[in-house]
């Protein structure tokens, strides 16, 4: 079974600080990392993906994986209330895609 | 914008009765997909489609089926609802934007309540 974890949080940050989310994944076939971005009662939206070992940077969001321990994670800077949401990581296994349940990050103003 | 759509937004039905669920997208992906939202489980999935009458099944297929007849539809149905199929529907399609690396995009969602 393909699993992929995440710390549920919830997590809060204050505004302008760095949020830092976290992911696990089991199967080492996996192709491509992702994280989305869910406000409550929206679909879910993606921010960013990666594929190759190291960071990837996207305007505030930064992407790492490092696929011999397994791990991904979203460092998201200068956080804003509006980035108050449930984060989702999944990869991608063959034609699937597999998810964590998420963590819930607010930012307090 | 992927263009997906999915019709009703939102249902009540009854147990027992048969339910059908629609996603259309615009954009001629050949993948679709088919996920479910629950608390504690997050989204997991039922069935995908990799062509027109080509579907797969996922995660937690029992109790649905699925038909893609042509490449923008994608259509969902719980044989006989039950109130463990109470949940947020959602559906995606995959594309390659970037490099070869395929994306997954969702549609709005179908909330869907069996009582």
């Amino acid at each position: 079974q393909k699993e992929v974890e995440q710390n549920s949080g919830p997590l809060s940050v204050p505004e302008g600080a760095i949020a830092s989310l976290n992911c696990t994944y089991s199967d080492r076939g996996s192709q491509s990392f992702f994280w989305y971005r869910q406000y409550s009662g929206k679909s879910p939206e993606l921010i960013m993906f990666i594929y190759s070992n190291g960071d990837k940077e996207d305007g505030r969001f930064t992407a790492q994986l490092n696929k011999a321990s397994q791990y991904v994670s979203l460092l998201i800077r200068d956080s804003q209330p509006s980035d108050s949401a449930t984060y989702l990581c999944a990869v991608r296994t063959g034609n699937q895609f597999y998810f964590g349940t998420g963590t819930s990050l607010t930012v307090i103003p | 914008d992927a263009g997906i759509t999915q019709s009703p937004r939102h249902k009540v039905t009854e147990t027992g009765t048969p339910v059908t669920l629609r996603c259309h997208q615009t954009e001629n992906h050949r993948y679709m997909y088919w996920y479910r939202q629950d608390p504690g489980h997050g989204l997991r999935l039922i069935h995908y489609s990799y062509g027109v009458k080509d579907t797969d099944k996922g995660e937690v297929s029992d109790g649905y089926s699925v038909s893609r007849s042509k490449t923008e539809d994608f259509l969902l149905t719980l044989e006989s609802a039950t109130s463990s199929q109470t949940s947020v529907y959602f559906c995606a399609i995959s594309a390659t934007r970037d490099r070869g690396v395929y994306e997954q995009y969702f549609g709005p969602g179908t909330r869907l309540t069996v009582t």
